[in-house]
């Protein structure tokens, strides 16, 4: 029973261009959450999706950060012209209804 | 807005001894968890606490919660070097959805 999977596991982009993350989360689940770690810090929610909808997107910032869960195929969590600041290690977590979430090893975005 | 501290943020402790991690939360939760983390990789889930009085144990861990305190706890029990990690509390609020995490207490056990 494969866990979440997130790809690529490092993505390094060039300031303006933009990156894409992906997430399938673990089989049965159709709740998908997205966090962001800065380095030395807690993880800072994002995104809460369910398939095609986005149910909170409170932690997102308002600019150049997009999310979707497709009724086929992963999450995606799209950064759109980014910036040094955006570099981060990004997580994805699912989970069925309430139940806890399990968590993907995280996608870690550099900035040159 | 819920806001979760853990305390101590760095412990370094050696192999053999016993410690104490604090969580508090600001308002009401029916769902605590601790995660660790090692060093470049994802979290890892070790306890799930859901009501007053809740304490689970696994190996040298145990957890331990206290709703109308806001407060839990994670106890090291004769420390070894495998424990060395970061250790997150993390809150969901009565009938939210998502976490809210502690900033970490990164564990260093010596020999």
């Amino acid at each position: 029973n494969a866990g979440v999977m997130q790809n690529p596991r490092h993505l390094v982009r060039r300031r303006g261009q933009e990156a894409r993350l992906r997430c399938s989360p673990m089989k049965g689940h159709s709740h998908v959450y997205w966090y962001r770690q800065l380095p030395e810090e807690g993880l800072k929610f994002m995104v809460y999706l369910q398939k095609e909808n986005i149910i909170d997107e409170s932690g997102m910032p308002k600019e150049r950060f997009s999310a979707e869960f497709p009724k086929e195929g992963p999450s995606i969590l799209r950064i759109q012209q980014v910036v040094r600041g955006d570099s981060a290690a990004y997580f994805c977590a699912s989970s069925h209804s309430n139940q806890p979430q399990h968590f993907g090893d995280g996608t870690r975005l550099s900035i040159l | 807005e819920l806001k979760v501290e853990q305390n101590p943020l760095f412990l370094s402790m050696q192999e053999g001894k016993n410690y104490t991690i604090y969580c508090n939360y600001s308002t009401t939760s029916d769902r605590l968890y601790w995660y660790r983390q090692d060093p470049g990789k994802s979290l890892e889930s070790l306890f799930v606490l859901l009501s007053n009085g809740a304490v689970k144990q696994e190996g040298r861990l145990m957890a331990s919660l206290d709703t109308k305190a806001r407060l839990s706890t994670l106890h090291i029990t004769a420390a070894v070097h495998d424990l060395s990690a970061t250790y997150f509390c993390a809150v969901i609020e009565t009938s939210g959805s998502r976490l809210t995490f502690g900033e970490g207490t990164q564990l260093t056990v010596n020999p």
